[in-house]
């Protein structure tokens, strides 16, 4: 069965310190799609980032980076230079085919809670 | 922009009623999935449905049913409900079949406690 890993269930980081947040995952297709998603203390999950399973590009986006490694399972977030606002709880997702019609469903962490210490 | 709404975002019940958790997108989703979030445990499948009058079990269906009558609207329904039920539900949708295509949307979250 699909399974996604995150070992660091809180981390705690001064303000402007770099931090990545870890994700190990194993699955049995050969097509598919991770995920990073953030809920913050209001409750509703945020979609970050999508990545399609043959695409190892590292992506930036701002302050954001994501490290995609096929061999090792692993898709690990990077934020630089942190800040306040970033504070919050992050899960990692990995999409699985559930019908013969190609629909699909997300598996997730358990969850990394980020503190950003001002 | 996504809009996955629930009606309600604090919910309190007592063991042996019937709890109906209400979820609306406005975004022609054909998918749509409730989730539960424990600490510890992450979010976990309840049930999902991908057409209209259609329903799948996810991971954890026991103690649950759901309705979809129309598209935009997924029920989530205890039929009699139970301590352990106790927790966060998050509904969401997507379009289209591949999360690739169209990732999952979710709405803030109801918090059910059941005394």
């Amino acid at each position: 069965a699909q399974k996604v890993t995150q070992a660091q269930t809180e981390i705690s980081v001064v303000e402007k310190e770099d931090v990545t947040l870890d994700c190990v995952y194993e699955t049995r297709d050969t097509t598919y799609y991770l995920f990073w998603y953030k809920q913050p203390p209001s409750g509703e999950l945020v979609f970050l980032i999508r990545r399609n399973s043959f695409d190892e590009q590292n992506e930036i986006s701002g302050r954001y980076s994501w490290n995609f490694q096929k061999s090792t399972s692993s898709f690990n977030f990077t934020i630089t230079a942190s800040q306040v606002v970033d504070s919050a709880v992050y899960f990692c997702a990995l999409s699985e085919v559930i019908s013969n019609f190609g629909n699909e469903k997300l598996t997730f962490g358990t969850g990394t809670r980020l503190t950003i210490i001002p | 922009d996504v809009k996955v709404t629930q009606s309600s975002r604090y919910l309190v019940k007592r063991t042996g009623e019937k709890v109906f958790l209400e979820c609306v997108q406005d975004m022609d989703h054909e998918n749509m999935f409730w989730y539960r979030q424990d600490p510890g445990l992450g979010l976990r499948l309840i049930y999902f449905s991908y057409d209209v009058k259609m329903k799948e079990k996810g991971d954890i269906p026991e103690g649950y049913s759901v309705s979809r009558e129309k598209k935009e609207r997924f029920s989530l329904i205890l039929e009699s409900a139970s301590t352990n039920q106790t927790s966060m539900y998050l509904c969401a949708g997507n379009r289209g079949r591949s999360l690739g295509n169209s990732p999952l949307h979710f709405g803030n979250g109801t918090r059910l406690t059941v005394t």
